[in-house]
């Protein structure tokens, strides 16, 4: 099962809104890690936060964890057509021994 | 700096047939995961290794194995290959396990017939 359950899974805007996906996840984790992943292809990592920290930016990237909710969002703001992918986010568990992925929000951003 | 490489880009097998598929890592990197992804699906976790060992593996028939390499590549094989193995392949690397991020490769396009 996923440890990670995006929402929504699908997304669709004009270029310069904002984008906002959120994450929500079921056990403890040591960290929750974002992905962006094109057509397919390969996955590239965005931002790491930690359990321990609230609040992490990346560019026009703004990520947030609230770890008694169990939840993180990723917001992407000013967004540009060529933000158009899948977004993914990874839970690493405190064991250290598993980074499971959630299913993912598909962003569509119009020209 | 190369990043993480993946080889065979495609490979179509028949039902039946094994497959073997290949990762090589960032250099320095010692950890090597390796990802299921069903077409439009999200990633399965199939198998983490780290320095040489395998460190833990996901809910999947022992019919999918690997190995590590002393070079840290490392190597996913599937027998008695089953037409809903048909998936992308996809295989990362990280520093430090899953402490820091990981760097994933384009994948391997497997399809069996």
């Amino acid at each position: 099962s996923q440890q990670g359950e995006e929402d929504p899974q699908a997304l669709s805007i004009q270029e310069g809104e904002n984008a906002t996906m959120n994450c929500s996840y079921k056990t403890s984790i040591n960290n929750l890690q974002w992905y962006r992943q094109n057509s397919g292809r390969g996955l590239v990592h965005l931002i790491l936060i930690r359990s321990n920290e609230r609040e992490k930016h990346s560019g026009r990237l703004r990520v947030t964890l609230d770890t008694s909710k169990k939840s993180s969002s990723l917001l992407i703001t000013a967004s540009r057509a060529a933000d158009t992918a899948s977004y993914f986010c990874a839970t690493a568990n405190n064991a250290g021994n598993m980074l499971t992925f959630g299913g993912g929000t598909r962003l569509m951003v119009k020209p | 700096e190369a990043g993480v490489t993946q080889s065979p880009t495609h490979l179509i097998k028949t039902r039946g047939q094994q497959a073997t598929l290949r990762c090589s890592p960032i250099s320095g990197h010692t950890s090597v995961y390796w990802y299921q992804q069903a077409l439009g699906l999200g990633l399965q976790f199939l198998l983490w290794y780290d320095e040489g060992e395998e460190r833990n593996r996901g809910n999947f028939p022992p019919r999918f194995s690997g190995r590590q390499f002393p070079n840290y590549s490392s190597e996913l094989n599937v027998n008695a290959l089953e037409l809903e193995d048909s998936a992308l392949y996809l295989c990362a690397s990280s520093l430090k396990g899953v402490y820091t991020e990981a760097f994933f490769g384009q994948g391997t396009r497997l399809t069996v017939v």
